[in-house]
Parts: C-alpha cells; structure tokens; sequence
C-alpha cells in the first residue's frame, strides 16, 4: 500500500525565509504525489502534483516541489516565505484512485 | 467549470441524533466522490469513495454510512452520532481520466456533537 509521512506537525519560519515542509513516501511503484494547501475552515486546494513528467514541479503561490527516487521524497519549498502562507499543508499520494494523505503540517509565518 | 457544494457548514448535534450531510457536483458527468474525515492533529482520514450511483465502498468501520442516490449526490449519513464522529468533513470528487487526476475539495462542514 502507498503511504506518505510528513516530517515535523509543525514548522514557524520568519517573513521572507526559506518554507521548507517535509513528505516522504511509500510505494512500490512510480507514485502520483500530490501536495494540496489549507485555510483555516476551509477545504483543500491543489498546490502542485509530480506525474513523472518532470522531477522539479512548479506549483501555484511560488511554491515548487522535487522529486527524488533514491531519497522517497517530495519536499514542497518556497524560496521567501509571506504572511499568507501561513496555512496547513498536506502531501498526498494516490492509492487506486484515491488519495492518501499525510498527518499535514501546520506552517506558522512570524513577522 | 466544476463546483462542488457542501452543507452545511456548521452542525452542532446531540449524541444519539441522526445525521445527513450533502454534496452536489455542477458541471461533470461521473465524477468520482469522496467523503473524508479530518480530526485535529491526524490528518485527513478517507472515510468512503464512490466510482457511479449506487456504488460505495467504505475504508474503516465506523458509525457512518454513505449513499450515492444521482450522478452527482453524495450523502453521508449516521442513524445515531456518538461523540467520536465530531470532526470536520471534507467532500471531494476527481474526474474519472486517470491517476494522476487531483481531487477537488468543498468547503468542509463543522461536526460537533454534543
């Protein structure tokens, strides 16, 4: 079965830092990975998805996300951190056509 | 384009009362549906999917069910809430062209039983 881990609940990055949030996956075979943004009390929007047709995948918001084979992992960055990146984020594969999702990681962004 | 409803967007019931919680689909046709369950600090939990009416399948024994009555309804429903079925409760649906098609989310409704 595929799963996906986020590494660290939490993270608190200063305005105009690097964002830097964690996912390493679990599959036997080239996965979809996927990372999609919260707001508070709202659902989830897509950020960025990898489908093998390119390791580095630019996403919405200036976030972008590399894939690595021989790491398992799909870490999502973004070079200068704002205020209203302030948000959960969740990594994502897919399972069958469904998506599994990670325990997600809630970005604090101080002033 | 594509929407999705969900409703509502806040439910406060008493343990014991039933539940209906909706979601409609605008703008496909044979969407796959999800009902996801995201309770605070352990992530999104996938609760049922559904690939056409009539068709549900469920990921984890629970108090809920699901149902799937038109193309583009999907209803999740409790006979009798216990207090662990707060949460919040995202509906989702991807179109049917392959795996690398990402879900789109509603709104989310609040659960709180009480």
């Amino acid at each position: 079965a595929q799963s996906v881990t986020q590494l660290g609940s939490h993270v608190s990055v200063s305005e105009g830092a690097l964002v830097l949030l964690r996912c390493n996956y679990s599959s036997s075979v080239p996965p979809y990975l996927f990372w999609y943004v919260q707001y508070p009390n709202q659902g989830l929007q897509l950020l960025l998805k990898y489908t093998s047709a390119a390791t580095l995948v630019k996403g919405i918001n200036g976030f972008e996300a590399e894939f690595k084979k021989s790491e398992t992992s799909f870490h999502l960055t973004k070079p200068s951190a704002h205020m209203s990146d302030a948000a959960e984020y969740f990594c994502a594969v897919e399972q069958g056509g469904k998506l599994i999702f990670g325990q997600g990681t809630e970005l604090s962004v101080k002033p | 384009s594509q929407t999705i409803h969900q409703w509502p967007a806040t439910l406060v019931q008493p343990v014991g009362s039933p539940l209906s919680l909706e979601c409609t689909v605008e703008g496909t046709s044979n969407p796959n549906l999800y009902w996801y369950r995201q309770a605070a600090g352990r992530g999104l939990q996938l609760l049922f999917y559904s690939v056409g009416i009539g068709q549900i399948s469920s990921e984890v024994p629970q108090n809920l069910s699901a149902s799937r009555p038109q193309d583009r309804q999907f209803i999740l429903s409790s006979k009798k809430l216990l207090l662990s079925d707060s949460g919040f409760y995202l509906c989702a649906w991807s179109a049917v062209t392959g795996y690398d098609t990402e879900a789109f989310f509603g709104q989310g409704t609040r659960l709180t039983v009480v």
